[in-house]
């Protein structure tokens, strides 16, 4: 059984462009937290959304960024006109029926803004 | 506020000595409690938890941590360290008002000398 994938996992953009991370749960797997990771900090909550539906997006910066996960695919976390302020490493992390069942962590996708 | 806080950010200890990872949180309510590891450019794994029940819980790869209800403190122990434990770890919670999301402390990086 494959752990949670991510990709890429290092991704470069230069400021203005877009960025698109995709999130593969773990098979059987349908709730998807996404989490932000600033240099010298620790994890920030962004988002948790389960399959067609965003369950907590109170983390999310309110423009330019969003995420989705479709019936079929991974999860996408989308920034758009991306700026420096937005290279950080970015985790997703799955779980069977959310709550308080374990979240299993993805190697994270590392973003950097040139 | 409510807050989770690791009040070391960095640790050396040498190899085969004891450790205490330091977490305090800062709720109304009782949260749930974790720490994970996080190795170089890797994702979180759950070292351990607690929800109710037994202060004092086991985990993997020799950890255990014990909740201390009047000092709202959940510490990281391991008797003997070994080079491999070199990581960061981060003390989580999950308020218990929440939907899963995690909430993280700062981290502690730990150095292991020979």
């Amino acid at each position: 059984n494959a752990g949670v994938m991510q990709n890429p996992r290092h991704l470069v953009r230069r400021r203005g462009q877009e960025a698109r991370l995709r999130c593969s749960p773990m098979k059987g797997h349908s709730h998807v937290y996404w989490y932000r990771q600033l240099p010298e900090e620790g994890l920030k909550f962004m988002v948790y959304l389960q399959k067609e539906n965003i369950i907590d997006e109170s983390g999310m910066p309110k423009e330019r960024f969003s995420a989705e996960f479709p019936k079929e695919g991974p999860s996408i976390l989308r920034i758009q006109q991306v700026v420096r302020g937005d290279s950080a490493a970015y985790f997703c992390a799955s779980s069977l029926q959310g709550d308080l069942d374990e979240q299993y962590f993805g190697p994270g996708t590392r973003l950097t803004v040139t | 506020a409510q807050s989770v806080t690791q009040p070391d950010i960095h640790i050396t200890v040498s190899e085969g000595a004891s450790l205490e990872l330091r977490c305090n949180y800062s709720y109304g309510a009782t949260p749930y409690l974790f720490w994970y590891v996080q190795s170089p450019g890797q994702g979180l794994q759950l070292l351990l938890k607690y929800f109710s029940g037994d202060t004092l819980v086991q985990g993997i790869k020799g950890f255990e941590a014990e909740f201390k209800r009047s000092q709202s403190s959940f510490n990281l122990r391991k008797p003997s360290v070994h080079w491999s434990d070199a990581a960061e770890y981060f003390c989580a919670v999950v308020p218990s008002d929440n939907t899963g999301k995690l909430i993280f402390g700062q981290g502690t990086t730990l150095q292991v000398k020979p």
